[in-house]
């Protein structure tokens, strides 16, 4: 099953905490994990992505961590910010030449109060 | 922005109307796609084209019919639709159809069947 499951569905957290969201997948293929961000009346965006080689990647207030054993990974974001208030979707994908398929979680509706 | 634009960006239809959706990015990419957003389920990969030529129908009824005279523009028609097919629908462009390539979203048109 090329399913990528996310939660949770929806997320509160207070200005200058930690925002956690989970994902898992189960095909093994997957081999490239993008993190989608999408504010009301627009369109998704690539956030950050992370390769199973390494366990966390680091942007700014933003981490990927990875655990390749568990088919498991999460988005971290450090010092939430009212201005972070979106909707989050994480993806999985076969990165090879024609692979365009992105698998996509549901989405995690996150809104951070000051 | 990002490069994306899609018209109109809110339609109201009659389940006896036949209209189209037009999507132009101006990225110089190669590959275009079209999705479809629901609440609380995954974006779903409808059609994609790769040099103006279709390389993914995703099982999509045949009331969706799309069309690409070009890399810059593709286009969804729409014909006797039901009103479950209500959503967000979203275009996308990529560089390339790797699973690498970047895709770029535009704001979405959303539309309402009646």
């Amino acid at each position: 099953q090329q399913q990528v499951k996310q939660s949770p569905q929806s997320l509160i957290v207070q200005k200058g905490g930690i925002s956690i969201i989970n994902c898992a997948y189960e095909n093994t293929a997957f081999d490239y994990f993008p993190w989608y961000q999408q504010f009301p009346g627009k369109g998704p965006a690539l956030l950050i992505a992370i390769r199973p080689d390494v366990s966390e990647k680091k942007e700014g207030r933003f981490t990927i961590s990875f655990n390749k054993s568990a088919k498991q990974f999460s988005l971290h974001i450090m010092d939430s910010q009212p201005g972070d208030s979106a909707t989050y979707f994480c993806a999985a994908t076969v990165s090879g030449a024609g692979s365009y398929q992105l698998t996509f979680g549901k989405g995690t509706k996150l809104s951070v109060i000051p | 922005e990002t490069g994306v634009t899609q018209t109109p960006r809110h339609l109201v239809m009659g389940m006896t109307n036949k209209k189209s959706l037009k999507c132009e990015q101006h990225l110089g990419h190669n590959a275009m796609y079209w999705y479809k957003q629901s609440a609380k389920k995954p974006l779903e990969l409808m059609f994609v084209y790769s040099l103006e030529e279709r390389v993914e129908n995703n099982s999509v009824p045949s009331r969706f019919s799309p069309e690409c005279p070009n890399s810059s523009h593709l286009f969804l028609h729409l014909h006797t639709l039901q009103p479950e097919d209500s959503a967000l629908y979203l275009c996308a462009s990529s560089l390339g159809t790797s699973g690498f390539d970047e895709q770029f979203f535009g704001p979405g048109t959303r539309l309402t069947v009646l």
